[in-house]
């Protein structure tokens, strides 16, 4: 079955650099995109950005162009999202989602909490 | 970007009556390759989102037929013909016919 598996919770203190993985299993990890998604506490969902793991192309949100890297590695099947430069409103769930042929996000990770604070 | 505006923004229901929630994108979601990206998803409390509808109006692997999409270009909807208790939690539409992808605000589903 498709399983997303992500790192586990981080802290940081502003300025520093995060880097979330996310493991994926159950299907040909080449085949198919990943998005980042992020979600402060008690709010909506916010997309961050896309990484084809078939050749490494990317999309970013406009707000974290040039703060934001996704790569991927092939080998291990795992797909990072780096954010640099952290702030306080960075604090966020993080999830990575597969972009499924069906046209939708159709597996989710479980989330990673990254928690920006002095 | 496209804009993704959800209404309402929190809908109490009575189990067993029916749900509607409404999506409105600033502009046409239908792609150069015919497609409208249009999706829905669910989000129970404490839960990564799980996607329901995928392209308007296809339900994803498992979901119950209770759930239904509907619309064009710009205007969508989301219906659950009776609600469930575990049908409670927020809703999301989301756009990625433009590759800068995004999401409705949400709305909350609560029972009355």
């Amino acid at each position: 079955q498709v399983q997303l598996v992500q790192s586990g919770a981080e802290v940081k203190k502003p300025g520093a650099s995060v880097k979330v993985s996310c493991k994926a299993s159950g299907y040909t990890f080449t085949s198919y995109g990943i998005s980042w998604v992020r979600q402060a506490p008690g709010q909506g969902l916010e997309w961050m950005g896309w990484i084809s793991a078939y050749n490494g192309n990317t999309n970013y949100a406009q707000k974290l162009q040039g703060r934001v890297t996704m790569t991927t590695d092939t080998s291990t099947s795992t797909a990072y999202m780096e954010l640099r430069s952290l702030r306080s409103d960075d604090t966020a769930v993080y999830y990575c989602a597969r972009w499924g042929s069906s046209g939708g996000l159709d597996y989710w990770g479980q989330g990673t909490l990254v928690t920006v604070s002095s | 970007d496209i804009v993704m505006t959800q209404t309402p923004l929190s809908s109490p229901v009575t189990l067993g009556q029916p749900a509607s929630i409404s999506c409105r994108s600033s502009q046409s979601l239908v792609h150069s390759d015919g497609n409208t990206y249009l999706s829905w998803l669910q989000q129970r409390p404490g839960q990564p989102p799980r996607l329901l509808i995928y392209k308007i109006s296809n339900r994803f692997s498992g979901v119950p037929d209770r759930f239904s999409g509907s619309g064009a270009g710009t205007d969508f909807t989301l219906k659950i013909s009776r609600v469930e208790a575990e049908d409670v939690g927020v809703y999301y539409c989301m756009q990625a016919t433009q590759s800068l992808y995004t999401f409705g605000q949400g709305t909350k589903l609560e029972i009355k």
